[in-house]
């Protein structure tokens, strides 16, 4: 079965120090995967997507995810965390198919120390 | 990108009374939407799928004749909690598929109270 897991409940970094959130998936062939965040009472806003191509996918708010089919993995990568950052973030694949429907993540809340 | 409104953002209700929530896809057509429910700090759970035209598929657990889902256009969505209980307050969001890029895109989420 098709399934996205996000090892980490909670993680709380200093502001400026590097993040690294992890995603492995299990699909039976190449995925479209996604990062969204979403901030408290708010809906999500896509970070970036991998559909094909480079490896190395960049997003906005200087985000980067890299996909590693070997690992099974997509981990969400920023070098240096701004306090705004805080928020939950999830990791999801696409189902494939004719409705295209998002296996999602349990998600990551991400917290920030000034 | 695109954008999708969700309305209302909040809205509370009293125990027994129906509730609809829109969502439309602004400047793209979306012949599939997708409804959400998310528990506090949890994720989102995929309540049902919408397709233009046709009837929605709901997922395992979900009851169809309480939560009405109609798409009747390829820019609106709507989805009706009826006869509302405390125990579905909770954050519902919808999402339209644009297959122009692939890419499934939110609405701001709305804050169901049932009192």
């Amino acid at each position: 079965a098709q399934s996205v897991t996000q090892p980490d409940i909670h993680i709380t970094v200093s502001e400026g120090a590097s993040l690294e959130l992890r995603c492995n998936y299990s699909y039976g062939a190449t995925p479209y995967l996604f990062w969204y965040v979403q901030s408290p009472g708010q809906g999500l806003q896509l970070l970036l997507k991998y559909f094909s191509g480079d490896t190395l996918v960049q997003g906005i708010k200087g985000f980067e995810a890299e996909f590693k089919r070997s690992q099974s993995s997509f981990n969400l990568r920023k070098p240096s965390v701004h306090w705004s950052d805080a928020a939950e973030y999830f990791c999801a694949v696409d189902g494939a198919g004719n409705n295209r429907k998002l296996i999602w993540g349990l998600g990551t809340s991400l917290a920030v120390n000034p | 990108g695109a954008v999708v409104s969700q309305h209302p953002s909040r809205v509370i209700c009293k125990s027994g009374t129906s509730v609809k929530i829109e969502c439309r896809s602004l400047d793209f057509q979306a012949t599939t939407m997708f409804w959400y429910r998310q528990f506090p700090k949890q994720s989102l759970m995929l309540m049902a799928t919408s397709n233009e035209g046709s009837k929605a598929t709901y997922e395992q657990g979900v009851e169809k004749d309480k939560f009405l889902i109609n798409h009747a256009s390829l820019t609106l969505s709507t989805l009706t909690v009826t006869s509302a209980h405390p125990e579905d307050s909770s954050f519902y969001i919808c999402s339209a598929l644009s297959r122009a890029v692939a890419e499934a895109f939110f609405g701001q989420g709305t804050r169901l109270t049932v009192v």
